[in-house]
């Protein structure tokens, strides 16, 4: 079957720097997705991997690895906004997305 | 503002009642699906729509029922909700159904059968 696992719940100090972990398993692969979601509100796309390596955008960047089945996206200097789930989700061979369940990140002061 | 409509925002349903969630998207978007979010599991495809005209399956669609009769529109109907039927749903879109093509997402209908 095809499985997306991540961390339930993680707890950071702001200013910090915190990894969220993604580890996949799908039939056929056509791109790793991260998105945030605040609570009470709907999904936003943060950014998209499909070849080996670190993609950086400002404060977040993200990491895959494919023959691992394994990626992280890695959030700097965080700010109490950041406090959010954060939503694994693999392209499999038909395009559709596989999602995790996603990480709940607590942003302490 | 360009984007995802959802209606209504929440609503309270007795079981067996028919009910149908609206979608309207204004961003010429060829793709449209709708998910369910149920605490500690993951978005869950329930229906999906590659163009105008055509739908397809998801993993959860036993229950629901879905049309595509132009580009803008993508309503979801229960025809006889069910308690297990309780979940956030989410409208989402993208310029197609390919590699790469991020979803946008609509603000989502909180929906309660009892």
């Amino acid at each position: 079957g095809q499985n997306i696992d991540q961390p339930t719940e993680m707890t950071a100090t702001e200013g910090a720097i915190v990894q969220i972990n993604c580890t996949y398993q799908t039939s056929g692969f056509n791109g790793l997705f991260w998105y945030q979601q605040h609570a009470g509100e709907a999904p936003t796309f943060l950014s998209y991997n499909v070849l080996d390596g670190l993609e950086e955008k400002g404060r977040f960047s993200s990491f895959l690895s494919r023959s691992k089945g394994y990626s992280y996206l890695l959030l700097k200097e965080l700010q109490m906004k950041d406090s959010a789930s954060y939503l694994c989700a693999v392209m499999d061979s038909n395009y559709q997305l596989i999602w995790g369940a996603g990480t709940k990140l607590i942003i302490k002061p | 503002i360009a984007g995802i409509t959802q209606a209504p925002t929440s609503q309270i349903l007795a079981a067996g009642r028919r009910m149908t969630l609206r979608c309207t998207q204004d961003m010429r978007h060829n793709a449209m699906y709708w998910y369910r979010q149920d605490l500690g599991l993951g978005l869950r495809l329930i229906h999906y729509s590659n163009t105008a005209g055509t739908t397809g399956k998801g993993e959860v669609p036993d229950g629901y029922s879905v049309s595509r009769a132009n580009t803008d529109d993508f309503p979801l109907t229960l025809a006889s909700a069910v308690p297990s039927q309780t979940s956030v749903y989410f409208c989402a879109s993208s310029p197609s159904q390919g590699a790469g093509e991020k979803l946008f997402f609509g603000s989502g209908t909180q929906l309660s059968v009892l």
